[in-house]
């Protein structure tokens, strides 16, 4: 099966600096990649679409200048956490699809394992 | 816009009772239908999903699901709990993106 692989898996870091996650489709070529964010004990919130070559398209309330997604190749998307505040620590999952097979709604979703953000 | 929502945050079980965790959804087009399973500290696999066809789905680790137009829902079923079960459960529909339940945590009691 499909595999998306993020990295690191788990970091710390100090209020005001920026942390960057990976976010890798290993096996395929991930034309569109989503960022999701989880608090303990609570469900998926998506934060934003990515499409490879494109700006990425954020929800309502999600401020992209605090939270960067770049998607620079059909295998990587990349999400900067800029100017962390330990309001930021959370769990972010990535899961990657490719479109290019089809209704975008059919295409199963390829979840990563998840980054552990604490900001101290 | 689609909206999925699970009825109990928490479920208990017996080791070898049924399970069943109910899912209703809210689509405005025919709706693509899944479940995920979350261990600790893990992401999401995939359990089972509807798309066309056979309204009755079956996946791993035993877990099956029925789609009911109907009732809008897609209960997640399986007929003998095992302790390896326990873990948070996740409906979610499709449109052009993925709207997840609040999810319900399964607990299984020896």
């Amino acid at each position: 099966g499909a595999v998306v692989s993020q990295h690191p898996s788990w970091v710390i870091c100090k209020s005001g600096t920026s942390v960057k996650i990976e976010c890798r489709s290993l096996d395929f070529q991930a034309t569109t990649m989503f960022w999701y964010r989880q608090f303990p004990k609570q469900s998926l919130m998506l934060m934003a679409t990515s499409n490879e070559g494109s700006k990425a398209t954020y929800e309502q309330g999600v401020e992209k200048d605090k939270f960067l997604i770049n998607h620079a190749s059909l295998t990587l998307s990349t999400l900067t956490v800029t100017s962390a505040h330990p309001e930021d620590s959370s769990f972010y999952i990535c899961s990657a699809v490719n479109r290019g097979a089809g209704d975008a709604a059919y295409n199963e979703q390829f979840f990563g394992p998840g980054t552990r953000l604490t900001v101290l | 816009a689609q909206s999925v929502t699970q009825l109990g945050s928490h479920v208990s079980v017996s080791e070898g009772a049924l399970v069943l965790l109910r899912c209703n959804y809210s689509s405005s087009v025919p709706p693509y239908l899944f479940w995920y399973v979350q261990y600790p500290n893990q992401g999401l696999q995939l359990l089972l999903k509807y798309t066309t066809g056979a309204t009755l789905v079956k996946g791993i680790n035993g877990f099956e699901a029925e789609f009911k137009k109907s009732e809008t829902s897609f209960h997640l079923t399986k007929p003998s709990a095992h302790m390896s079960d326990a873990a948070e459960y996740f409906c979610a529909v499709s449109e052009n993106d993925m709207r997840f339940g609040a999810g319900t945590r399964l607990t299984v009691k020896p």
